[in-house]
């Protein structure tokens, strides 16, 4: 099995950088997505690290360090719009048939 | 290009009954996967499937709960005999074959069971 790890609340100001970090217990791994959702929507996808590194999509960046068991998201140049819930989500050991959430980080941003 | 759609948005139903909740993945995606989501809470994984096939239950109650993905038409998600613990938001992911690491999610359905 699997469980990921993320903070649960975040506060942040208005064009800031905010970093969510994500750690995670498994047997075997295949990768770390991310995604977003705002109250009483669905989730977003945002990125995907199949590798260890950086991925950058726009204003928003991806870490991977399977040595360490860590992932984050980087959110830069923060706007009021970006305050959302943001989960890390992998693959159970075996593949991608079952896929874990984490526990999911609450973003709040103020002006 | 239309989104993975989901029906109904909302669904009321009485302890006892059963709901259906249906899963149209976007088009030229073969894999289907349904989640749980409390309030406040993270989504829980509960069966992912492909055409006609499950490939992955291990997520989902045994009893009261069954999933399909027929060769024609959407996924159906059926609860039996729903219960006041059933009422949740359950979505509905769907990804391509080639990159099952992206999962595109619907809007949703809200299970109120009164």
């Amino acid at each position: 099995g699997q469980s990921l790890e993320q903070p649960s609340e975040v506060t942040a100001v208005e064009g800031a950088i905010v970093q969510i970090n994500c750690t995670y217990q498994t047997s075997g791994f295949y990768g770390l997505s991310w995604y977003q959702q705002h109250d009483g929507g669905a989730p977003t996808f945002l990125s995907y690290n199949g590798l260890d590194g950086l991925e950058e999509t726009g204003r928003f960046s991806s870490f991977l360090s399977r040595s360490d068991s860590y992932g984050y998201l980087l959110l830069q140049e923060l706007q009021m719009k970006d305050s959302a819930s943001y989960f890390c989500a992998g693959p159970d050991s075996g593949g991608y048939q079952k896929v874990t959430f984490g526990t999911g980080t609450k973003l709040q941003v103020i002006p | 290009n239309a989104g993975v759609m989901q029906n109904p948005r909302h669904l009321v139903r009485r302890r006892g009954q059963e709901a259906r909740l249906r899963c149209s993945p976007m088009k030229g995606h073969s894999h289907v996967y349904w989640y749980r989501q409390l309030p406040e809470e993270g989504l829980k994984f509960m069966v992912y499937l492909q055409k006609e096939n499950i490939i992955d239950e291990s997520g989902m109650p045994k009893e009261r709960f069954s999933a399909e993905f027929p060769k024609e038409g959407p996924s159906i998600l059926r609860i039996q005999q729903v219960v006041r613990g059933d009422s949740a938001a359950y979505f509905c992911a769907s990804s391509p074959r080639s990159k099952e690491d992206e999962q595109y999610f619907g809007p949703g359905t809200r299970l109120t069971v009164t």
